[in-house]
């Protein structure tokens, strides 16, 4: 199936550390998401963006939807050792008869070292 | 107000056998999404239903289907099960309204097991 481009794959930091990843696509979409996918657990949204050029923050994560409305970004500011997890980019597209198409990118997998 | 209930929580079938899982939408939701999560390949989608009818499906083998139940609920099901469906399966419902309209709230998953 089709997915997005998302680097890192997988990151340790030290706790206190801030984090970046991203997600890049060949395709440009209308709304880009980013969920974060606890062990056992299904992911949670943290982000929404729906604007390209829009940064938009939740505590300490900051997302941006990049202005060619083909890439995006995360940051975790003073990383601590709960935000471990997988973190997912998602794009979203929405056609003409309503349906909205989401992708996913293969995740990056954050460790936080105390 | 209850999320997006999945069950069972883990399920172990043997090669050739079917699985069934479930899903309960958060409450008002009438959109439920499913989607395969296999050990490094992210979310693959599967199947969308609204309103009782299949509106999309992903690139997969037919013997993956489902349904939607009057009651929005949905029930995946899997026949002929391949040592390659061991994956995590997600099920996500679709806020119709509110500030996180448009957005899917997923369950915690049923991980399936094929020997």
């Amino acid at each position: 199936g089709q997915q997005l481009n998302q680097s890192p794959q997988s990151m340790f930091i030290q706790e206190g550390e801030d984090v970046s990843m991203n997600c890049t696509s060949s395709s440009i979409f209308n709304t880009w998401l980013w969920y974060k996918q606890d062990p056992g657990e299904g992911p949670v949204l943290l982000i929404a963006l729906y604007k390209a050029g829009e940064l938009t923050s939740n505590g300490r994560l900051t997302a941006q939807f990049g202005i060619t409305r083909k890439d995006s970004f995360l940051n975790i500011s003073a990383s601590i050792p709960s935000d471990v997890g997988i973190y997912f980019c998602a794009g979203r597209l929405m056609n003409s008869g309503g349906y909205q198409k989401v992708t996913f990118g293969i995740g990056t997998k954050l460790q936080v070292i105390p | 107000e209850a999320g997006v209930t999945q069950s069972p929580t883990h399920l172990i079938k043997t090669r050739g056998q079917q699985a069934t899982l479930r899903c309960s939408p958060i409450s008002g939701h009438t959109s439920v999404y499913w989607y395969q999560q296999a050990l490094g390949l992210g979310l693959q989608f599967l199947l969308w239903y609204d309103e009782g009818e299949e509106r999309n499906r992903g690139n997969f083998p037919p013997r993956f289907s489902g349904r939607q139940f009057p009651n929005y609920s949905s029930e995946l099901n899997v026949n002929a099960l391949e040592l390659e469906d061991s994956a995590l399966y997600l099920c996500a419902s679709r806020a119709i309204s509110g500030i996180a309209a448009g957005e899917l709230f997923f369950g915690e998953g049923s991980r399936l097991t094929v020997l």
